[in-house]
């Protein structure tokens, strides 16, 4: 299956710092890239919907200038939380989209997408 | 609009006896399923989809779930869990192809020896 890679896995800063966080689709091209966020124990909250080569889509109550993300190639998207808080400590998680051409999981020829997902990166904000 | 519900919050259950996870589902158009395990400090890792097809789907580690339309419902089937099934399991549901994965709150599996 396709292999979808975060990095860091893990990381720690002081509050007001910036933090990358790189999402890479290992052995495919995705034009879209999806990235989550995830509180202790709870579901995945989506944030925002990244396309290459354009700007992303951001959910209903997620700040765009706090959380900077930029999909520049067809196989690495980055998220930066810019002047992080100890509120944004989370586990973050993106996902890729893989298109295929061919017949679809419904037997219909085209385009059909698949989505994998990374391991995720557990940020703390001091 | 679409929703999942995973309306228990935590399954306890003993090693070696069967494992049942619920999720029901909301959607406007054609329902594209998915379960989800996560181990702590993971990722998400796929355990099979209902696209279209037989209603019984088996999937990975033994795990299989039944798509039920009239039921709006996708529970997901082990018949002998194991201690390594203890984990946290999320039902995922797309509007079609092209939409938006829309998880549901997840349920945590504890198995005991």
């Amino acid at each position: 299956g396709a292999v979808v890679s975060q990095h860091p896995s893990r990381v720690i800063c002081k509050s007001g710092t910036s933090v990358k966080i790189e999402c890479r689709s290992l052995d495919f091209q995705a034009t879209t890239m999806f990235w989550y966020r995830q509180f202790p124990k709870k579901s995945l909250m989506l944030m925002a919907t990244s396309n290459e080569g354009s700007k992303a889509t951001y959910e209903q109550g997620v700040e765009k200038d706090k959380f900077l993300i930029n999909h520049a190639s067809l196989t690495l998207s980055t998220l930066t939380v810019t002047s992080a808080h100890p509120e944004d400590s989370s586990f973050y998680i993106c996902s890729a989209r893989d298109l295929k051409a061919g017949l679809s999981d419904r037997g219909l020829s085209g385009i059909y997408n698949e989505q994998f997902f990374g391991p995720g990166t557990r940020l703390t904000v001091l | 609009a679409q929703s999942v519900a995973q309306p228990e919050d935590q399954v306890n259950v003993a090693e070696g006896n069967p494992l049942t996870v619920k999720c029901t589902y909301s959607v406007s158009g054609n329902p594209y399923l998915f379960w989800y395990v996560q181990y702590p400090n993971r990722g998400l890792q796929f355990l099979l989809k209902y696209i279209t097809g037989d209603n019984l789907v088996k999937g990975s580690y033994g795990f299989e779930a039944e798509f039920n339309k009239s039921q709006t419902s996708f529970h997901l089937k082990k018949p002998s869990a194991l201690v390594s099934d203890s984990a946290l399991y999320f039902c995922a549901v797309r509007d079609g192809s092209w939409g938006k994965l829309q998880f549901g709150a997840g349920t945590q599996v504890v198995v005991t020896p």
